[in-house]
């Protein structure tokens, strides 16, 4: 079993619907991001939490640690916002790598 | 200001063949790894730098791989004798310290294929 996993794989939705993607971990953690990766490869951070619930324009992004959940939401959605989103921890006390989830292929059809 | 950058975008080379990926940090950034994305998965570790310092290697698959950061900047993680399961997407990230709340950057990633 994966430390994490993410659910669904992928993902296809209508311009405007509301999305949420789920991540959930077994390892204990200092912190979790969120990242969006577009076609070609390139990674942004999205969000990096390690509690609570973060907000950023039309995405939010929230953290229960004691279930070891976090959810990605994202309000409105818009063809543009069509990408992988993946889910990395960061181990408590690692040296500082990340471990991933296999990712959520988004597709948003206008 | 300048982001990860990662050379080149694309390497394609044959079976058994030696390779050299290069990534230049964020200026001023201490920490660097280097991960590996096959197709359809997420991103595993390979290697962390903290300064001129391979802190965990844990993440390199065998000894045919290799990385180097002499300066505590640029680093280039090396290949020898690639073999077609090398075939993968290359990121390197750079955060401002190695610690659990820094943020990463990611670079745009090498994709290696390899014949």
């Amino acid at each position: 079993k994966n430390e994490v996993e993410q659910s669904p794989q992928n993902l296809t939705a209508q311009e405007g619907e509301f999305i949420t993607i789920n991540c959930s971990y077994s390892v204990g953690i200092s912190a979790l991001h969120w990242l969006q990766q577009h076609p070609g490869g390139g990674i942004v951070s999205l969000f990096m939490l390690s509690s609570g619930k973060k907000k950023h324009g039309r995405l939010i992004a929230t953290i229960n640690i004691q279930e070891k959940h976090s959810s990605l939401h994202i309000t409105a959605s818009h063809p543009r916002d069509s990408a992988v989103y993946i889910c990395a921890v960061r181990g408590r006390g690692s040296q500082g790598n990340l471990i991933f989830g296999k990712g959520t292929k988004l597709s948003v059809k206008p | 200001g300048a982001g990860v950058s990662q050379t080149p975008s694309n390497k394609v080379t044959e079976k058994g063949k030696y390779v050299e990926l290069r990534c230049d940090p964020i200026s001023g950034h201490t920490a660097l790894y280097w991960y590996r994305q096959s197709l359809g998965q997420g991103p595993e570790f390979l290697i962390y730098f903290q300064g001129t310092g391979a802190a965990d290697d844990s993440g390199l698959p065998n000894d045919r791989f290799f990385a180097v950061r002499p300066e505590g900047s640029v680093s280039t993680l090396k290949i020898q004798r690639t073999e077609r399961g090398d075939s993968a997407v290359y990121l390197c990230a750079s955060s401002l310290f190695g610690r659990e709340y820094n943020e990463q950057f990611f670079g745009p990633g090498t994709r290696l294929t390899v014949l």
